[in-house]
């Protein structure tokens, strides 16, 4: 079993939608939480941390289930320019200080 | 931009070469990491370090590959003799200390490596 598990996606879907991105992770021990963007050929972007008692910026919306070890990321009115893949990504913590684990990504492409 | 540096952006390399990938931290970072994405999948971590020390190499090959951070000069991940199944993009980050908060992360734009 993959540390990091998100949705197969490719999503595909129409400026203006709602979209939402699962993930689990399978280390309980697991004690940060991030969305990360990435665009191709680019470096991962922090887009936001994931707290237990779920947080907003702007048009992203991230929850976290300590309890059955799941992530979510959701995204409302969908714009061109949110078109990129996006990483679940969980930090151990500990002495495992920035040893990130990333998931395999899931790919928005958000059409006019 | 004062960001993670890292050359050369793009290297091809013929089997059987030596790789050598550079990474110089954001000013004042003094913990270096490595990532390697393979084609198709996720970033997976491959090494940590601090000037001078190896922290935690548990995601290094265990052959052909070797990383430093001296105490002058840029983070180098070297790869020997290189095979077909090294072509990645990879990814440098630094942190200004060991902090556990992803949000002090930063990468560089990456090293993509083909090995033809």
């Amino acid at each position: 079993r993959k540390e990091v598990e998100q949705d197969p996606g490719p999503f595909n879907v129409p400026e203006g939608a709602t979209v939402a991105f699962n993930c689990t992770y399978s280390n309980s021990a697991s004690q940060s939480f991030f969305w990360y963007r990435q665009d191709c050929r680019k470096e991962p972007k922090l887009l936001m941390s994931v707290y237990s008692s779920g947080n907003e910026d702007g048009r992203f919306t991230a929850q976290l289930n300590r309890a059955s070890q799941y992530i979510s990321l959701l995204i409302r009115d969908s714009k061109l320019s949110d078109s990129a893949t996006y990483l679940c990504v969980v930090n151990a913590g500990g002495t495992s200080y920035g040893k990130l684990t990333f998931g395999q990504g899931t790919i928005l492409t958000v059409h006019p | 931009n004062a960001g993670v540096m890292q050359n050369p952006r793009h290297l091809v390399r013929r089997r059987g070469q030596e790789a050598r990938l550079r990474c110089s931290p954001m000013k004042g970072h003094s913990h270096v990491y490595w990532y390697r994405q393979l084609p198709e999948e996720g970033l997976k971590f491959m090494v940590y370090l601090q000037k001078e020390n190896i922290i935690d190499e548990s995601g290094m090959p265990k052959e052909r590959f070797s990383a430093e951070f001296p105490k002058e000069g840029p983070s180098i991940l070297r790869i020997q003799q290189v095979v077909r199944g090294d072509s990645a993009a990879y990814f440098c980050a630094s942190s200004p200390n060991g902090a556990d908060s992803g949000n002090t992360i930063y990468f560089g734009e990456g090293s993509w490596l083909t090995v033809v």
